[in-house]
Formats: structure tokens, C-alpha cells, sequence
């Protein structure tokens, strides 16, 4: 099993819609969780970090499932700027994050 | 706002040639990374450094690869042979925290074309 897995997409969607990404992780033991934001070509940049069983920041609600080992990214009235790759981010075995292969947001209006 | 800074932003080398990436991170931060991503592929880890020596490496970080802090304040990537496939888009990041409780801040990138 992977480390992390992730549905690549891509999720079309209009304007105003709200969409969701899974991801599955396989370390039980992790405590930590982010989801980062890639734009195109560009440098990944934290989006929200889950320390618990989820957090909210404005239109983006991520969630936590430790029993079934999975995070969920919920993005309320989507706009055109939230159009980018989404990754799934946690600690692998050993000393390093792992990044998901990352899930494409397509908003359109 | 601090931010982690990379030179070049692209260098085209040929293969075999060495190849030195640099990174300056954040100046309070304590733990350094690279990671590189192919294109269209996803963000792959190489390796850690904490306290002035390796944390970590990836299966990917083979002998080429070489990491540095020469001073206090640059991080180079040295790929001393490089070859086709190391194409790619080399990140490094930086933390103040270990990799499970901080965020890792990255920079811009530096786009390496082994032709």
C-alpha cells in the first residue's frame, strides 16, 4: 500500500460548487496531516494542517477519520483562484513528510 | 514575510556534468529538506538535514547526490554526475520544527534540463 494515496481527479466544477478530496494513509502511527496547494509549475504552500480530528479555516473544512486512516478536504463556494493541484501531506516512516500524488481542482464559471 | 530562496531558478547542463543547487532557508529554521518532483509526477522526498548532518535520505539520493551547509546560511544540492532523468524541478524547504509538528515552508524551485 502506499503511503498516501490520493483520487488524481481532475474535479470540474462550477463556481459556487462545494467539492471534496479523500486521501488514505497507511502509517497508523502518524499524529499529523496537511494539505498543501500547488499551483501550476509552481512551489507547493501549506493550505491547512489537521492535528486532530479536523479544523476549519474559512471556505475549508478538513477532516480527520484516524479508525479508517483517511483525510478529507471540503471546499465550500468554490472559487476560479481555488483551481489548483491539492496534496495530502503526512508524516512517513522515518523522518520525512510524504507528499500524495495530489488531486487536480478545475473551477469554472 | 521570510522565505526560502533558490539559485538558478533554471539551469540546462549536460549529462555528466556536476550540477550545485542552492538554497538559502529561512534563518531561524532548524531543519532543511530537498525534494524534487519530475514533471507531472508527485512531490518526491530526498533527504534531511538537522544539526548539520543528514536525518534522512531517500532511496533516490544515491551516491551523486551530496548535501552542504557550508555556512550559515546556504544549503546546496550537489548531483556530481548528472543523467537524463534528473530532470526535474528541485525544491528546498525548510522548517523550524521537526517534519511532524511544523510547517514546511518551500522555495521557488529550481528547474534542472539534463540534456
Amino acid at each position: 500500500r502506499k503511503e498516501v494515496e490520493q483520487d488524481p481527479g481532475p474535479f470540474n466544477v462550477p463556481e459556487g460548487a462545494t467539492v471534496a478530496f479523500n486521501c488514505t494513509y497507511s502509517n497508523s502511527a502518524s499524529q499529523s496531516f496537511f494539505w498543501y496547494r500547488q499551483d501550476c509549475r509552481k512551489e507547493p504552500k501549506l493550505l491547512m494542517s489537521v492535528y486532530s480530528s479536523g479544523n476549519e479555516d474559512g471556505r475549508f473544512t478538513a477532516q480527520l477519520n484516524r479508525a479508517s486512516q483517511y483525510i478529507s478536504l471540503l471546499i465550500r463556494d468554490s472559487k476560479l483562484s481555488d483551481s489548483a493541484t491539492y496534496l495530502c501531506v503526512t508524516p512517513g516512516y522515518g523522518n520525512k513528510l510524504v507528499f500524495g500524488a495530489g488531486t487536480i481542482l478545475r473551477v469554472k464559471s | 514575510e521570510p522565505e526560502v530562496t533558490q539559485t538558478p531558478s533554471h539551469q540546462v547542463t549536460q549529462m555528466g556534468q556536476e550540477v550545485i543547487l542552492r538554497c538559502v532557508p529561512i534563518s531561524n529554521h532548524l531543519y532543511f529538506y530537498w525534494y524534487r518532483q519530475i514533471l507531472g509526477q508527485k512531490v518526491e522526498f530526498l533527504v534531511s538535514f538537522y544539526n548539520n548532518e543528514i536525518s534522512e535520505k531517500s532511496e533516490i539520493f544515491d551516491d551523486q547526490f551530496s548535501v552542504e551547509r557550508p555556512d550559515g546560511s546556504n544549503f546546496t544540492l550537489k548531483i556530481r554526475s548528472t543523467k537524463l532523468e534528473d530532470s526535474a524541478m528541485y525544491f528546498c524547504a525548510s522548517s523550524i520544527r521537526d517534519r511532524g509538528l511544523g510547517e514546511l515552508f518551500f522555495g521557488e524551485g529550481s528547474r534542472l534540463t539534463v540534456l
